[in-house]
């Protein structure tokens, strides 16, 4: 089946710095991909659709220049943090969907735990 | 988008069949109902899709009715492995500015 690909599982950083995350598709092309965050006990909250040759897509309150996404390939989009602080600390999420497919199946990395100290 | 409620937690025993209903009375046409599950500190896993009658695979059954305005996901025999939480989403492929948006989803309790 189809697998997404998403690295590091775990990071802890200093306060002030970046932290990038990747998500990969590893057997099928993903024009658009998504990314989430999700608070302990909470439901997965989406930040921004990535768009692959286009700028991502925010939601609203999420700040652009905050989180940095990348989207250069049709099987990689990253996520930056930058200038991580402690509130930002949260289980972060890519999802992607075949291209070549018309449902609407998602298919989701295993997420990345970052801790800011 | 087609907003999505479901009961916020459900306790089951092993063995026993769980069904967990999902209300979407805005679902467009062409909207497919998608399931997801998801364990702690792990991303979504597929479950089940569809987008009318009744669709059944290795693991589950999805009811949908005529109106398409709420679906059943049934888990049959669980076991203490299913206790997780369980999304309903409603999406149109290909449409134009498409995304997914979680609800709160449901929480299963699976007790020996």
């Amino acid at each position: 089946g189809a697998v997404v690909s998403q690295h590091p599982s775990w990071v802890i950083c200093k306060s002030g710095t970046s932290v990038k995350i990747e998500c990969r598709s590893l057997d099928f092309q993903a024009t658009t991909m998504f990314w989430y965050r999700q608070f302990p006990k909470q439901s997965l909250m989406l930040m921004a659709t990535s768009n692959e040759g286009s700028k991502a897509t925010y939601e609203q309150g999420v700040e652009k220049d905050k989180f940095l996404i990348n989207h250069a390939s049709l099987t990689l989009s990253t996520l930056t943090v930058t200038s991580a602080h402690p509130e930002d600390s949260s289980f972060y999420i890519c999802s992607a969907r075949n291209q070549l497919t018309t449902n609407e199946k998602l298919f989701f990395g295993s997420g990345t735990q970052l801790s800011v100290l | 988008l087609a907003k999505t409620t479901q009961p916020i937690s459900m306790d089951s025993y092993e063995g026993q069949e769980v069904n967990i209903t999902c209300s979407h009375n805005n679902i467009a046409t062409n909207d497919y109902i998608t399931w997801y599950q998801q364990f702690p500190s792990q991303g979504p896993r597929f479950i089940i899709q569809g987008y009318k009658t009744k669709v059944t695979n290795e693991v589950a059954s999805l009811f949908i009715p005529a109106d398409r305005k709420s679906s059943t996901l049934s888990l049959p025999r669980v076991s203490l492995s299913d206790t997780a939480v369980y999304y309903c989403l409603v999406g149109a492929p290909l449409s134009g500015g498409f995304k997914t948006i979680f609800g709160a989803g449901t929480r299963l309790f699976v007790k020996a």
